[in-house]
């Protein structure tokens, strides 16, 4: 099956930094990808959806500023947090859409922690 | 877009035993997927079902789904302790692929 990729796996960083987070399709294009943010023993909540070559379209409660999304290429795309506070800390995932888009192929999540 | 509900929370067996998860949902769907998910990890696609669908085997997995009752079932048979997982339903609708999560059984298989 198709693999998505993300880096890096976990981060550690101080509260007021900027952490970048990468998603990739390692051996298929994907013009859409989908960021999601997962609590602690909580399901997936849908941030964003990348879409190659224009501007993200963010779910209702999300800040567009904070969490910056770009999907320079059809295999990355990237999502930056912004000055992170300890509530940016997550699990974060992304997904990009098989080719009839009926399921989903996920990357294995980037942890991060904000102190 | 309203969360799926899933039942049990949590479920812990033994292994050998089969274990029952259910997922409920509010809309009209197209279809309805199964998900499960390692600690710490990202997801798996398990499973796909369609609404016009019934019933679907997958090796030990069989999933139904109940459109008059807006519900579907993962059934996992003669479990092993490496099934040990959180497994999630999602399910698109309307004219969105983009699929609502549930919010997940947390099955624990003993050894």
């Amino acid at each position: 099956g198709a693999v998505v990729s993300q880096h890096p796996s976990r981060v550690i960083c101080k509260s007021g930094t900027s952490v970048k987070i990468e998603c990739r399709s390692l051996d298929f294009q994907a013009t859409t990808m989908f960021w999601y943010r997962q609590f602690p023993k909580q399901s997936l909540m849908l941030m964003a959806t990348s879409n190659e070559g224009s501007k993200a379209t963010y779910e209702q409660g999300v800040e567009k500023d904070k969490f910056l999304i770009n999907h320079a290429s059809l295999t990355l795309s990237t999502l930056t947090v912004t000055s992170a506070h300890p509530e940016d800390s997550s699990f974060y995932i992304c997904s990009a859409p098989s080719g009839n888009q009926e399921t989903q192929y996920f990357g294995p999540g980037t942890r991060l922690l904000v102190l | 877009s309203q969360q799926g509900e899933e039942d049990p929370q949590a479920l812990s067996i033994q292994e050998g035993e089969n274990a029952t998860m259910n997922c409920s949902y509010k809309t009209s769907i197209n279809n309805l997927q199964w998900y499960r998910q390692n600690s710490g990890r990202g997801l798996v696609h398990l499973i796909l079902i369609r609404s016009n669908e019934r019933e679907k085997h997958s090796g030990r997995l069989r999933v139904t789904l109940d459109t008059s009752k807006k519900s579907s079932s993962l059934l996992i048979t003669a479990s092993r302790a490496a099934d040990t997982a959180s497994y999630f339903c999602a399910y698109d609708s309307g004219g969105s692929y983009i699929p609502t999560f549930g919010r997940g059984t947390s099955l624990i298989v003993h050894p």
